[in-house]
């Protein structure tokens, strides 16, 4: 099955920075890559989400880039901002359906 | 975006014990519906995939016994623990997908369970 592994577990960045977190996939079938973010004792909410036949989506002041052949994609947040703080969730799938979600990473906006 | 509805949103219970969840899509027709188990600062793991009106797929490891599922409709599936131990105390979190694999899968807002 599918194994996606996300770095780094933390990250704090000043207010105004960018942020990049990065995933990696293991099944080549999976075509499906969204990202997530969940803040405390709420549900996730999808920010971005990336299909297999584009390398690069963006949305205002967040990014995602995909490296097939790489089998990596990360998220690329600019211009951060205090409300940019949560968990920030990457997942991988559409082959076989499920979703199989990163370990998550706690993003920090130091003001 | 679409509105998934999840109750309870808390919920506890005695050691022996079983509890119901349901997990509704209000706006759409879901045809598959996943349920998820998350630990404290943990990830989203998934315990089982379910299709209206077919048995649900349980990911390894979920005991299918323990946890019912139940997609009788495409607008509510019903995971029920039974038989409750502490052990089984956790946050639980459903998501709906209105469309084909690689579609936008929408939350419920979860249900934490503890288990005394």
């Amino acid at each position: 099955g599918e194994n996606v592994e996300q770095h780094p577990s933390t990250l704090s960045v000043q207010e105004g920075d960018s942020a990049v977190i990065k995933c990696t996939y293991s099944d080549s079938a999976s075509n499906y890559f969204p990202w997530y973010k969940q803040e405390l004792g709420k549900r996730p909410q999808l920010i971005i989400d990336i299909r297999s036949n584009v390398g690069e989506k963006k949305d205002q002041r967040i990014a995602v880039t995909l490296n097939k052949t790489a089998k990596h994609f990360s998220l690329h947040i600019t211009e951060t901002q205090p409300e940019d703080s949560a968990v920030y969730f990457c997942a991988g799938g559409g082959g076989n359906e499920k979703l199989t979600f990163g370990t998550g990473t706690r993003l920090t906006i130091i003001p | 975006g679409a509105v998934v509805s999840q109750h309870p949103s808390r919920v506890i219970c005695k050691s022996g014990t079983s509890v119901k969840i349901e997990c509704r899509s209000l706006d759409f027709q879901a045809t598959t519906m996943f349920w998820y188990r998350q630990f404290p600062k943990k990830s989203l793991m998934l315990m089982a995939t379910s299709n209206e009106g077919s048995k649900a797929t349980y990911e390894q490891g979920v005991e299918k016994d323990k946890f019912l599922i139940n997609h009788a409709s495409l607008t509510l599936s019903t995971l029920t623990v039974t038989s409750a131990h502490p052990e089984d105390s956790s946050f639980y979190i459903c998501s709906a997908r209105a469309g084909h694999a690689g579609t936008e899968a929408f939350f419920g807002q979860g249900t934490r369970l503890t288990v005394v």
